[in-house]
């Protein structure tokens, strides 16, 4: 079974760029394709983009030009940047793992809550 | 983009009775359609994927129904666990989106 586990930090300055790494246990990070998928308090979800184990990637034209998923293989670990973040970037930020690069979100991290504020 | 539209926003149901969930799609996304079951302060949980598989340990009384534009997720029998937000999300077209959410809860 896939665990995943989000971290970083939990509160960003506006302007400045939000950083998330998500941990993954249980298989190689080779075997999936890793996304990240944000929700705003009390709202929907949001996928944001997702990475393969090449470093191919695929985003959301809505946060394309802000947004960089990276990913580490050698610590099994891929990586979200979002940059010039403001208010509305406050959200709980998921990470989660699909079987092909279109497809439905199998496993999930826990989320984290990243509030941008001064 | 897809727009995944669900309906009700809120549905009332008293625990043994059946729930019937709707979303439907701004365009056709074939079965590539997912449900998601989430409760508060926890991530989303995949219940059904290709519109009527269900996914590994869900019981039976989840089922999922549809293809094109339509879709049913029904719970048959609901269970005091099951009054959570349900999701669903499309996996045709890029970007993946998701529907607003219906909030199942007691009645």
């Amino acid at each position: 079974q896939v665990q995943l586990q989000e971290s970083g930090p939990g509160l960003v300055t506006p302007s400045e760029t939000l950083s998330l790494t998500c941990t993954v246990s249980g298989s190689s990070i080779s075997y999936y394709y890793w996304s990240w998928i944000r929700q705003p308090p009390g709202k929907g979800l949001e996928w944001i983009g997702y990475v393969y184990y090449t470093g191919s990637t695929k985003y959301n034209p809505s946060l394309k030009s802000r947004v960089t998923i990276s990913v580490d293989t050698s610590k099994n670990q891929f990586s979200l940047k979002l940059s010039s973040v403001t208010a509305a970037d406050t959200a709980v930020y998921f990470c989660a793992s699909l079987f092909t690069m279109m497809d439905s979100f199998d496993s999930w991290g826990q989320g984290t809550l990243v509030t941008v504020s001064s | 983009e897809i727009v995944m539209t669900q309906s009700p926003a809120t549905l009332s149901v008293s625990p043994g009775e059946r729930a019937t969930l709707s979303c439907r799609a701004s365009q056709s996304v074939s079965s590539h359609l997912a449900w998601y079951q989430q409760k508060p302060g926890q991530a989303p949980r995949l219940l059904i994927y290709g519109a009527s598989t269900r996914a590994t340990g869900i019981p039976a009384r989840f089922s999922g129904s549809g293809s094109g534009t339509e879709f049913t997720l029904t719970i048959s029998s609901l269970q005091s666990e099951d009054f959570a937000v349900y999701y669903c999300q499309q996996y045709n077209n890029w970007p993946l989106t998701f529907g607003g959410g219906t909030k199942v809860e007691i009645k």
